[in-house]
């Protein structure tokens, strides 16, 4: 069956410009849920989706936000973005969640100049 | 947030050597430990979720134990292999409602030929 698909794969953006990122979820998969990923931090925490409601919100900006279409497809925006925001943005979907495991996508490395 | 650690940061090992990693995890509120590998230019792939303290659980050559009164977990490698090359990360689920996982830094080990 088809895996977890990001798209765009790779993208440059300009410091104040907004992005918006894609995730399609493996059929089936209710949670999906998103992390980014830094050389310094390692993979930290957005949100996750489920059943359309976030429920659950990492410590980020406002700037970051997300939702989910019925077909469980999930996107995130960045608003006003910083130099600070160049990461590889992660979804990952699972069933319901919990003790669940999670399936990655492949992933977007987004570049803010 | 929880505070997850991995340690070693990196190991070194020759091919067929025996290896393992520790993943230290509040023993509070435990809900579940997760273990993926994550290979360069890849997604990361789930390895194992273990929910109850004494856990053990295999996969080929890959194993894992769980000690979630001492909050602690251990990843075994038997006799490593050039493809065993990749970062180890385990997580935590912040609460039993859904995917916020927190990761630990991560051990990436890498195996000579």
């Amino acid at each position: 069956k088809a895996g977890v698909t990001q798209t765009p794969r790779y993208l440059i953006k300009t410091r104040g410009q907004q992005v918006t990122l894609s995730c399609s979820p493996i059929s089936g998969h209710r949670s999906v849920s998103w992390y980014q990923q830094t050389p310094g931090q390692g993979l930290q925490f957005l949100f996750e989706y489920f059943s359309e409601t976030q429920r659950n919100k990492g410590n980020f900006p406002g700037r970051f936000s997300g939702r989910q279409f019925s077909n469980s497809r999930s996107e995130m925006n960045v608003s006003t973005l910083e130099l600070g925001d160049s990461a590889l943005y992660l979804c990952a979907s699972s069933l319901v969640g919990g003790a669940d495991v999670l399936t990655f996508g492949a992933g977007s490395r987004l570049t803010v100049l | 947030i929880l505070n997850v650690e991995q340690s070693p940061q990196s190991l070194h090992v020759q091919e067929g050597d025996s290896t393992n990693f520790t993943c230290s995890f509040p023993s509070s509120n435990f809900y579940a430990l997760h273990w993926y590998r994550w290979e360069t230019a890849k997604s990361p792939e789930a390895l194992f979720v273990m929910t109850l303290n004494g856990d053990e659980k295999k996969k080929g050559r890959i194993s894992a134990t769980l000690n979630t009164k001492e909050g602690y977990s251990y990843l075994y490698i038997k006799g490593s292999q050039p493809e065993d090359s990749a970062t180890y990360l385990c997580a935590s689920p912040d609460n039993n409602a859904g995917n916020m996982l927190t990761f630990g830094g991560g051990t990436r080990l890498m195996v000579k030929p």
